[in-house]
């Protein structure tokens, strides 16, 4: 089955202590993409990556790192975790622009929901 | 910049009521307009992709329409099944992401 999965769905941490959120797709896509959904804000990007070790920030970058050193794999890591990062957490994966400039559809995973103390 | 709005924020209907959903759009050189789809607590299901004025798609009960400035989706005779919140996104040209509106909130009851 296709899809994009997240580890954990859960999560509660506390200040400074460092974790990662791992993501994997299975669609051989080249495009991968982290967003943060906060009520009132919307869905807005963190970082995203269009092929391995191509990264790049997003509109809310601070306190964030990714790497993509394999294809299917996007993990985001949060070094030193704040409060402000309390958020849901999702990890979207698509194909690259298609030839004429049409842009594929983004397939998200099922989300991580992150509280820090 | 570019900018999505949703309108309504929340939609109420009684089962078969059928209604739209608006989303307005500023975007220079739109690549395409996106609908999902996110039941609570899960990630956006896709549902279309609309990529000029004029196009439209359909899906079931929902069908999808495009202008040059906003995109409806249009929902016939809902069922309970499709309370969900509906998003709406773009991606313009030369840009990386996808720009998404707050959402509707859609509930139908039975």
């Amino acid at each position: 089955e296709a899809q994009v999965t997240q580890n954990p769905r859960y999560l509660i941490t506390v200040t400074g202590k460092k974790l990662t959120v791992t993501c994997s797709q299975n669609m051989n896509h080249e495009y991968m993409s982290w967003y943060r959904q906060d009520p009132g804000l919307g869905l807005r990007q963190i970082y995203y990556s269009m092929n391995v070790e191509v990264t790049d920030k997003g509109d809310v970058p601070e306190g964030y790192k990714v790497s993509r050193k394999e294809k299917r794999n996007f993990p985001l890591i949060l070094e030193s975790p704040s409060p402000n990062q309390t958020s849901l957490y999702f990890c979207a994966s698509s194909l690259i622009p298609l030839a004429g400039g049409r842009y594929n559809e983004q397939f998200f995973g099922p989300g991580t929901r992150l509280t820090v103390l | 910049e570019d900018q999505v709005t949703q309108s309504p924020e929340a939609l109420r209907l009684q089962e078969g009521e059928s209604s739209s959903l608006n989303c307005s759009y500023t975007v220079s050189g739109l690549r395409g307009l996106f609908w999902y789809r996110q039941d609570p607590g899960k990630g956006p299901e896709f549902l279309f992709t609309l990529y000029s004025a004029g196009e439209e798609k359909e899906k079931e009960r929902l069908k999808a329409t495009l202008t040059k400035k906003e995109s409806f989706l249009h929902i016939t005779a809902p069922k309970p099944e499709d309370s969900a919140t509906y998003l709406c996104a773009v991606k313009r040209a030369g840009a990386q992401k996808l720009v998404f509106g707050q959402g509707t909130r859609l509930t139908i009851n039975p």
